[in-house]
Parts: structure tokens; sequence; C-alpha cells
């Protein structure tokens, strides 16, 4: 499986500012995903990273509060905009292995003031 | 949506004791996966089942792809200490859209 690193591990941020977080492969993949895990809750699919194009969202998440950048097949960033309380989770990132499996970076760690 | 129902949601079960854990559906899934996340960890991917029926092992760990495809379950054969943690089942639909159930908390007492 690839190896996947999260930049930052975690942060403590102050309402209203935003962070970007960076989600490094050591090899190709065609897809990239990012998660979010409320405290204490399973993982939400916020979107698919689509390499050249607009990542795909799922319901319920916008562009405008978390863009997403692709620029090749081994990064990806997710940012996350004027940031309340209520974004306080852990933000993962994924990529598509071999026959649908998914495998997971350490994910970072978010507490908004 | 595909909505996946995953209990017990916790266990706590004395060093040695078999533990058995499912997720289930009204929803068919093409693949089921089961995960493991430890404390301030990323989730791991355990087991991955493809077909209905199927029925795979990963040392102490087995797991089932249910014949109607709406289920999966996941045991683990004499448990130890390092097995505390939250597993998730996990399914998926089409073109790696991927549910997740709500976890299942074990803690192994010594």
């Amino acid at each position: 499986s690839a190896v996947i690193s999260q930049k930052p591990s975690r942060d403590i941020c102050q309402r209203g500012t935003s962070l970007t977080i960076q989600c490094q492969v050591d090899s190709q993949v065609t897809m990239m995903f990012w998660y979010r895990q409320q405290p204490g809750q399973s993982l939400t699919l916020i979107a698919t990273a689509n390499q050249g194009s607009e990542a795909t969202y799922e319901s319920g998440f916008v562009i405008d509060k978390f863009p997403i950048s692709r620029p090749n097949l081994t990064f990806s960033t997710l940012t996350v905009s004027n940031m309340s309380p209520e974004d306080s989770s852990i933000y993962l990132c994924s990529v598509g292995g071999l026959q649908e499996t998914q495998y997971f970076g350490p994910g970072t760690r978010l507490l908004v003031l | 949506g595909q909505q996946l129902n995953q209990s017990p949601q916790s266990m706590f079960i004395q060093e040695g004791e078999d533990v058995s854990m499912n997720c289930t559906s009204s929803s068919i899934f093409n693949t089921w996966l089961w995960y493991k996340q430890d404390p301030g960890e990323g989730p791991v991917l355990l087991i991955a089942l493809y077909k209905a029926g199927e029925l795979t092992s990963n040392g102490r760990l087995t797991a089932q792809f249910g014949i109607t495809r709406k289920d999966s379950f996941l045991n683990i054969s004499a448990s130890i200490p390092s097995d505390v943690g939250i597993y998730f089942c996990a399914g998926l639909y089409n073109n790696n859209d991927m549910r997740f159930g709500a976890g299942t908390r074990l803690t192994v007492k010594p």
C-alpha cells in the first residue's frame, strides 16, 4: 500500500481564519479523497480530489468552505475556510488502492477556538 | 443514500475472549472493508471482501461478506490488549463511493 503523509499533524486555530492541509503520497495514485471525522464520530466523505479538474463534493460540503487542489497524482490540499468551532475535527486524506480499497493518511487534528 | 448500521457500539472483554461485530444495510454493496483506528491515527485496512458469501481471514481476524450483499461481520479470536481500538466497517457501492459505519469501540482487559 502507498505511504501517505499529512501536514500539519495538528493545529489550533482562531475562528475566522483558514487552514490548508497537505496530503502527500509516495507513489502516483488516480483517486484521492478527503474525509472529516468529528469528535467521537465516524468518517464522512467531503470530496473526491480530481487531478486536473475541480473536486467532486458530497452533499453538505461546498467548494467555498472546503477548496481542494490536486495539482498532480501524488499531492492534494484541503483548505478549511473561515473556520468556526464546529469545524474542529480530524481531517483525513485517503487514496484509492487496488480493487476499490482505500488507504488513509494519519490525519490532521484541528481545534478551532 | 446507503446507510450502514454497525453494532455493537462498544465492547468490554477479557483478554483471550473472542469478539464479533457486524454491519447491516438496507442497500446492496459491492465491496465490504473493515478498518481499525488507534487513538491519534488514521484508519488501517484489516480485511477487504469482494464477493457475496466470501469468507476471508487475516491472522486472528475473520470477516464475511453476507450472501445478500447487505451485511458483513468481523470476528476476532483470542483477543489481546493491542486489539484495543475502534473498528469501522465500510461499504463501497460504486466508483469509490464509500460509506462508513459508526464504529465499534473495543476495550480488552488484561
